[in-house]
């Protein structure tokens, strides 16, 4: 089983609709959870982070965590062209290391 | 202004060749990584320096060595370089604290070994 896994895409949506990516995690003793956007040939942008079982907004974008299910989303809204991207999902474990593991993406398009 | 910046940006090199990539951030992060990113975009952790110490050192080939001189700078040496080397390298920072804070990802080194 791998440590992080995000559903497996290509997603693809209309502008104006909801994407919602999905990530799973098997170290229950997860801290920290981190959205990464990437976008083609170029280096990966934290959009969000949350820490507490919830929903945590910040402009389109919600994450929502779900300890229990080990289980981190995040939702886009209004969902517009300049979105497509791939989408890392980060989790962080109970290590002082601060070391972030990685799932293997969601590849995001909207279309027009 | 840039807060991780790698060179060189593109590095295009031979089987068996030494080469070096570098990194440095301007954020007043106390903790730096190298990540490489093969084909597929899956970014795996290689080292991890925290005030000039090693504190992740991941299965990765002795012919990977890193060093950094200090806290602000963390630089990546390949020995005798391999097909399989050819990736991107991310340079990444972070700031310490509970682990609450993501990462500043450099722009990355795009490898290749012909």
């Amino acid at each position: 089983q791998k440590e992080v896994e995000q559903n497996s895409g290509p997603l693809s949506v209309p502008e104006g609709a909801i994407a919602s990516l999905n990530c799973t995690y098997s170290d229950r003793g997860s801290q920290s959870f981190f959205w990464y956007r990437q976008y083609s040939g170029k280096s990966p942008e934290l959009i969000m982070s949350i820490y507490s079982n919830g929903d945590k907004e910040d402009g389109r974008f919600t994450a929502q965590l779900n300890k229990a299910s080990q289980y981190v989303s995040l939702l886009i809204r209004d969902s517009q062209p300049s979105d497509s991207a791939t989408y890392l999902c980060a989790v962080k474990g109970n290590t002082n290391a601060g070391k972030s593991t990685f799932g293997d993406g969601t590849t995001l398009t909207v279309k027009p | 202004d840039t807060a991780v910046s790698q060179t060189p940006k593109y590095l295009v090199t031979q089987m068996g060749n030494d080469k070096s990539i570098k990194c440095e951030q301007n954020l007043g992060h106390d903790t730096m990584y190298w990540y490489k990113q093969d084909s597929k975009k899956f970014l795996k952790i290689m080292f991890s320096y925290n005030n000039k110490e090693l504190i992740i050192n991941e299965t990765v080939p002795n012919r990977f060595s890193p060093k950094s001189p200090d806290k602000a700078h963390l630089n990546l040496h390949i020995n005798s370089l391999e097909l399989g080397d050819s990736a991107v390298y991310f340079c990444a920072s972070r700031l310490q604290g509970q682990g609450r804070y993501g990462y500043t990802f450099g722009s990355g080194t795009r490898l290749t070994v012909v």
